[in-house]
């Protein structure tokens, strides 16, 4: 069975700092995605990544995909407090859109 | 477009009771899933529907969970009888094959409260 699996689970950090998010998965994928859930909200779509080396970029965050490590980073570059969310990362193993969502990251940025 | 559609956003109904969700996805697209989502046991898919036809059920709790898609434009999930570890937040998301891969577009959940 697929599993997904981020770390660290809790991130408290200082705005203004750089940090980075960590996906694990456990079979072969080369379709990945990373969504933002804010407190008592719905799930966003942040980036799509289809292929081993993929980079994607929006604003502070910055995803890549390392297809044969079967790792993803979200890193997050200068943090400001409206970046405080919850992140998660979600592997399409199939490609059959039955995707596996890992536990989430739930960050937290103190000014 | 006013994205996926859920009906209704709180629910809280009493042990034993029958509780419907449903949902709308965007239009034109041919996915739709259903997640549950707790603080215990995170976001867990319970069933897909590719063209009205279930997929993929293997994430249903129980015989009490069921679901429907009776046309493209409209899905149930429908717990009967409810219980209090039932609560949590339901969420129905809808996609579209493009470019070769199927990104999900999330509904605002339906929060359900089982006492």
């Amino acid at each position: 069975e697929l599993k997904v699996e981020q770390n660290p689970l809790f991130l408290s950090m200082q705005e203004g700092k750089n940090y980075t998010i960590y996906c694990n998965y456990s079979t072969t994928s080369d379709r990945l995605y990373w969504y933002r859930q804010d407190p008592g909200k719905s799930l966003e779509s942040l980036f799509v990544l289809l292929s081993n080396g993929a980079v994607k970029q929006e604003g502070r965050l910055m995803a890549s995909l390392d297809t044969k490590a079967r790792l993803s980073t979200l890193h997050i570059t200068a943090a400001v407090h409206d970046l405080s969310a919850t992140y998660f990362c979600a592997v399409d193993a199939h490609n059959n859109n039955d995707m596996r969502f890992g536990a989430g990251t739930r960050l937290t940025v103190k000014p | 477009d006013a994205g996926v559609i859920q009906s209704p956003r709180h629910e809280v109904t009493e042990m034993g009771q029958e509780v419907t969700l449903r949902c709308k996805p965007i239009s034109g697209h041919d996915y739709l899933f259903w997640y549950r989502q707790t603080m215990m046991r995170g976001l867990e898919l319970l069933i897909y529907f590719n063209n009205n036809v279930p997929i993929d059920d293997s994430g249903m709790p129980e015989d009490r969970f069921s679901a429907k898609m009776p046309n493209a434009s409209f899905s149930t999930l429908k717990i009967q009888p409810s219980e209090p570890r039932d609560s949590a937040v339901y969420f129905c998301a809808s996609s579209l094959v493009g470019a070769n891969y199927y990104e999900q577009y999330f509904g605002p959940g339906t929060r359900l409260t089982v006492t």
